[in-house]
């Protein structure tokens, strides 16, 4: 089965630090799609990024970067400068047949 | 004007009762799928629907079951609600299938006592 495995549990940070989100996974396909999604205390889930296997370029929107490691099997995730704003869980995710594969999340705190 | 909406938003209910959740959509998406949260476990996948009247399982479906009679409409019912089964239940669309992500709901929370 797939698996996708978010080891940090719950990161706390001063705002203006940069915070980075591991996100490690197994796959037997040759071909698939990766995801990452914002959980704000409001609850909804929120579509930040999907990235496909051929494309290991890193990619940047704004403040938020994303490095792609097919080597080590990572799809990691940067939150530069962090802001309040950004305090949220994070979830990474993976194409699993029917389905996406979620990790447990990242519980990301950013204080004032 | 959001595509995806879940009712009700939250609902307390007792051990034994059968519960219903409904999730709607307008956005005319082949793939809608209800997934339940717990802390520690990330999102979890229950039932899904790949058209009308097509469902199948998820890694967690006991204790649960689906129906899609109409493109829009997916409801997932719990015959006799545990208080194992107080969480959080998340229903999403796609169009095209996991490959291309999905749209969440609102999410409804649960509690089972």
């Amino acid at each position: 089965a797939q698996k996708v495995t978010q080891a940090q549990t719950e990161i706390s940070v001063v705002e203006k630090e940069d915070v980075t989100l591991d996100c490690v996974y197994e796959t037997r396909d040759t071909t698939y799609y990766l995801f990452w999604y914002k959980q704000p205390p409001s609850g909804e889930l929120v579509f930040l990024i999907r990235r496909n296997s051929f494309d290991e370029q890193n990619e940047i929107s704004g403040r938020y970067s994303w490095n792609f490691q097919k080597s080590t099997s990572s799809f990691n995730f940067t939150i530069t400068a962090s802001q309040v704003v950004d305090s949220a869980v994070y979830f990474c995710a993976l194409n699993d047949d029917y389905k996406l594969s979620f990790g447990a999340g990242t519980t990301v705190t950013v204080r004032a | 004007d959001a595509g995806i909406t879940q009712s009700p938003r939250h609902k307390v209910t007792e051990t034994g009762t059968p519960v219903t959740l409904r999730c709607h959509q307008t956005e005319n998406h082949r793939y809608m799928y209800w997934y339940r949260q717990d802390p520690g476990h990330g999102l979890r996948l229950i039932h899904y629907s790949y058209g009308v009247k097509d469902t199948d399982k998820g890694e967690v479906s006991d204790g649960y079951s689906v129906s899609r009679s109409k493109t829009e409409d997916f409801l997932l019912t719990l015959e006799s609600a545990t208080s194992s089964q107080t969480s959080v239940y998340f229903c999403a669309i796609s169009e095209s299938g996991p490959n291309y992500g999905y749209t969440f709901g609102s999410g409804t929370r649960l509690t089972v006592v």
